[in-house]
């Protein structure tokens, strides 16, 4: 087994304000992700890295930031936050594509 | 442009029922569909998933039924328990081309007792 780690777990932010969000796995998997979860909305994807030292746009990568620092772990960066902003950011992993993604407990994130 | 489609948008059925939930995709390059569920306040995890060459994948009470042709598939829970409480998500990629995976809008799904 293992787990995926996102920090923090919850971030309230100002408006226009650089936001960091982390993501740490212990399954040696080689793909990673980021999706955003909004009420009603599903998920949508932002960013993922196929490998350590891949990086690919998702439809929603507009505002944000990925890096791929090392095979386990991945952050996105909020590169100005809206206000009012409120979503939950997931991070997921998976062996390879197309295999089961294993999700984090998310990221909840507010803008004041 | 939504590329995976799912109806209802919330369902209600009592214990013992079977519920249905449907979800229809645009991209016929699609060629992988996982169910994932998401109870409140936990993230998803993965139900189960079907590949075309099959139109049908079978787990226990839950069965995934796929139709090629219309580009629709629906997932059936037989004996609905209260426990089956949860948002059900619809997802589907392509093994050539972007590799994204795509999820629905959900179906939150209710089981009375």
């Amino acid at each position: 087994g293992g787990i995926i780690t996102q920090t923090p777990k919850f971030l309230i932010g100002q408006e226009g304000q650089k936001l960091t969000l982390k993501c740490q796995q212990n399954f040696n998997h080689d793909t990673m992700y980021w999706y955003r979860q909004d009420s009603g909305k599903g998920l949508r994807l932002i960013y993922y890295s196929i490998t350590e030292n891949d990086l690919q746009k998702g439809d929603l990568s507009e505002g944000y930031d990925a890096s791929r620092e090392k095979k386990s772990s991945f952050s996105l960066t909020v590169t100005s936050a809206q206000k009012n902003e409120m979503a939950v950011f997931l991070c997921a992993s998976s062996i390879v594509f197309q295999n089961t993604l294993y999700f984090g407990a998310g990221t909840r994130l507010s803008v004041l | 442009q939504q590329q995976v489609r799912q109806s209802p948008q919330s369902l209600t059925v009592w214990e013992g029922e079977t519920a249905i939930l449907n979800c229809s995709y645009e991209d016929s390059t699609f060629d992988y569909f996982p169910w994932y569920w998401q109870f409140p306040r936990e993230s998803p995890a993965l139900l189960i998933a079907i590949r075309p060459v099959s139109n049908k994948k079978e787990d226990g009470r839950f069965t995934i039924f796929f139709n090629k042709r219309e580009k629709k598939l629906s997932l059936h829970i037989t004996d609905s328990q209260p426990g089956d409480s949860a948002t059900y998500f619809c997802a589907a990629s392509a093994s050539s081309g972007s590799w994204q995976l795509i999820f629905g809008s959900g179906t939150q799904l209710t089981v009375m007792p």
